[in-house]
């Protein structure tokens, strides 16, 4: 069975902080795969990175980071210089190699104050 | 490409109505699938299918049926609406693994609230 622990519920920040989201995860298959998906106030899940288990090299998209460490079983997500745009509730997934459902974590809510 | 659309938007029900959701995605995706999102519950598959003509309970499936008689549409009704349906719902679907390409990413559509009076 697959988990995922996002254990911050709510972060709230001033904008240009520098924050990380945890993630947590736990799975018995040697292949998977972890997501992350922002959902804006708006609504929308917006998929944002795909790691697979085999790639354990961190990622940089703009001010977006993704740390993955198979070690911690963690993949955080770390927003450099925070805008208010960046406020959103983000959630992080992982998915068996072979297997049909993901499964989610309950989301971490960041609030960006400007 | 669309990606995935959902129809209605919006829609309020009394207790007792029925109803359908419909998603259609364009990306010619094997799977599909039907979630609910409450707050502080994060998400809650209901049903999902991995082909046309094929549907699985997931989580929480009671209180819905789905099917899936075209590949590229997933439908969700709701036989007699209960306030405990009020929600918002999201379709999703992904691309079936092909031989050396690993899995793909789960796409969603918009979403559909719904209150249930």
């Amino acid at each position: 069975a697959q988990k995922v622990t996002q254990a911050q519920t709510e972060i709230s920040v001033v904008e240009k902080e520098d924050v990380t989201l945890d993630c947590v995860y736990e799975t018995r298959d040697t292949t998977y795969y972890l997501f992350w998906y922002k959902q804006p106030p708006s609504g929308e899940l917006v998929f944002l990175i795909r790691r697979n288990s085999f790639d354990e090299q961190n990622e940089i998209s703009g001010r977006y980071s993704w740390n993955f460490q198979k070690s911690t079983s963690s993949f955080n997500f770390t927003i450099t210089a925070s805008q208010v745009v960046d406020s959103a509730v983000y959630f992080c997934a992982t998915l068996s190699g072979g297997s049909y459902i993901p499964t989610f974590g309950r989301g971490t809510s960041l609030i960006v104050h400007p | 490409n669309a990606g995935v659309t959902q129809t209605p938007k919006f829609r309020v029900l009394k207790t007792g109505q029925s109803m359908t959701l419909l998603c259609a995605q364009d990306m010619n995706h094997e799977y599909m699938y039907w979630y609910r999102q409450d707050p502080g519950m994060g998400l809650r598959l209901i049903h999902y299918s991995v082909g046309e003509g094929t549907t699985a309970k997931g989580e929480v499936p009671d209180g819905y049926n789905v099917s899936r008689l075209k590949k590229q549409n997933f439908l969700l009704g709701l036989e007699s609406a209960a306030p405990s349906q009020t929600s918002v719902y999201f379709c999703a679907s992904r691309r079936r693994a092909g031989v050396g390409t690993g899995t793909d990413t789960q796409y969603f559509g918009p979403g559909t609230r719904l209150t249930v009076l």
